[in-house]
């Protein structure tokens, strides 16, 4: 089983959408959750952070759910420029002490005008 | 967020050179960075951790011989892609951080002709 797991989609959109994308992980143990995105050709680049609580960035909202394993991203009011692949990761931490992420295979949104 | 910087952006070598591309935190100290590979459409695919004064993990399928890696110092691990062929064709990119965050490189992107 793969340690993360997430619909690739697409994702066509209209511009004013609201849009929600989920993953699911399988390792009980892990503890940090986190969304990239990642435009094409690009590194990607930290979204947000995902914890219990929630958590809201403008337009952007990340929730975690550990009974059910699965983090969530929600984008409101979409515009054109949130078009990309957009990416979770859960962490793991190895005996080494060194901190590694998992990351899904990625959602590709596209916003249509 | 910490910096990463990686070199090159781009390579273009024929088959059976090596290649050896640079990742470096600017402004951290980093005892493990990871380096992945993704195909085109496909998600990241970590290939092996970097770890400093000591021998990289390699995940499984990834031949060490191929991908040789050294992390001589806290700031910097390179990735050689020795006797490259056209399937070694991929987005190679490294990532590090100071916690639980990690930061990418900003890609290297190897065609072998």
């Amino acid at each position: 089983r793969k340690e993360v797991e997430q619909d690739p989609g697409p994702f066509n959109v209209p511009e004013g959408a609201t849009v929600a994308f989920n993953c699911t992980y399988s390792n009980s143990a892990s503890q940090s959750f986190f969304w990239y995105r990642q435009d094409c050709r690009k590194e990607p680049k930290l979204l947000m952070s995902v914890y219990s609580s929630g958590n809201e960035d403008g337009r952007f909202t990340a929730q975690l759910n550990r009974a059910s394993q699965y983090i969530s991203l929600l984008i409101r009011d979409s515009k054109l420029s949130d078009s990309a692949t957009y990416l979770c990761a859960v962490n793991k931490w190895y005996q080494t002490g060194a901190n590694n992420l998992f990351f899904g295979t990625g959602t590709r949104l596209t916003v249509i005008p | 967020g910490a910096v990463v910087s990686q070199h090159p952006s781009w390579v273009i070598c024929k088959s059976g050179t090596s290649v050896k591309i640079e990742c470096r935190s600017l402004d951290f100290q980093a005892t493990t960075m990871f380096w992945y590979r993704q195909f085109p459409k496909q998600s990241l695919m970590l290939m092996a951790t970097s770890n400093e004064g000591s021998k990289a993990t390699y995940e499984q399928g990834v031949e060490k011989d191929k991908f040789l890696i050294n992390h001589a110092s806290l700031t910097l691990s390179t990735l050689t892609v020795t006797s490259a062929h056209p399937e070694d064709s991929s987005f190679y990119i490294c990532s590090a951080g100071p916690g639980e965050k990690l930061f990418f490189g900003s890609g290297t992107q190897l065609s072998v002709l």
